[in-house]
């Protein structure tokens, strides 16, 4: 399967900074990709859909300004948590979509452990 | 109702059973479903994907699609400890142009020794 790499996988940092979380697609351009966030014993929870060359459309509920998104080019989609608070403590997934013969499927980064002190 | 329903579980099997997954989606256009698999603290991995009504084999696992019924499924033959983990069923909805995935909240499979 194509292979996406997202970093740093683990991230701790002190309440009121930002952190910024990379997600590269390595053997495959990825028009779109999606961001998501899992708490404990959950399942995935959509942010947002990030569209090379435009705006991201954000989910219902997800703050926009709180969650940069920034999809630069074809490979590369970054997401910024701003002014970070306890509360943004996650799990942080990206997935690129992968186009293939038969239509287009999802393959997914190793994930952001995120802890905000 | 959710979009996509999945029986929690946990569905425990003995090692070398057949462990049976089970999705139901409400959305009757769909076209696309996945199943992923997700161990314990990290990312999901993609296991299979159906386009159409059928089985489809892949090594030890079969994914099955009725679109009549809004029902699809995953057999795992042979399971093994290793196989513990959550399932998780996705669907993309017709009307979706980004492949946008409906998740279900996810079966937690226990293959027992």
């Amino acid at each position: 399967g194509a292979v996406v790499s997202q970093h740093p996988s683990r991230v701790i940092c002190k309440s009121g900074t930002s952190v910024k979380i990379e997600c590269r697609s390595l053997d495959f351009q990825a028009t779109t990709m999606f961001w998501y966030r899992q708490f404990p014993k959950q399942s995935l929870m959509l942010m947002a859909t990030s569209n090379e060359g435009s705006k991201a459309t954000y989910e219902q509920g997800v703050e926009k300004d709180k969650f940069l998104i920034n999809h630069a080019s074809l490979t590369l989609s970054t997401l910024t948590v701003t002014s970070a608070h306890p509360e943004d403590s996650s799990f942080y997934i990206c997935s690129a979509r992968a186009m293939t013969g038969g239509g287009n499927i999802q393959y997914f980064g190793a994930g952001t452990r995120l802890s905000v002190l | 109702q959710k979009e996509v329903e999945q029986n929690s579980g946990p569905l425990s099997v003995p090692e070398g059973a057949i462990a049976s997954l089970n999705c139901t989606y409400s959305d009757r256009g769909s076209q696309s479903f996945f199943w992923y698999r997700q161990y314990s603290g990290k990312s999901p991995e993609l296991i299979m994907f159906i386009y159409s009504n059928g089985d489809k084999e892949d090594g030890r696992f079969t994914a099955q699609l009725n679109k009549a019924s809004q029902y699809v499924s995953l057999l795992i033959r042979d399971s093994q400890p290793s196989d513990s983990a959550t399932y998780l069923c996705a669907v993309v909805h017709g009307s979706s142009n980004t492949g946008k995935l409906i998740f279900g909240q996810g079966t937690t499979l226990q293959v027992k020794p």
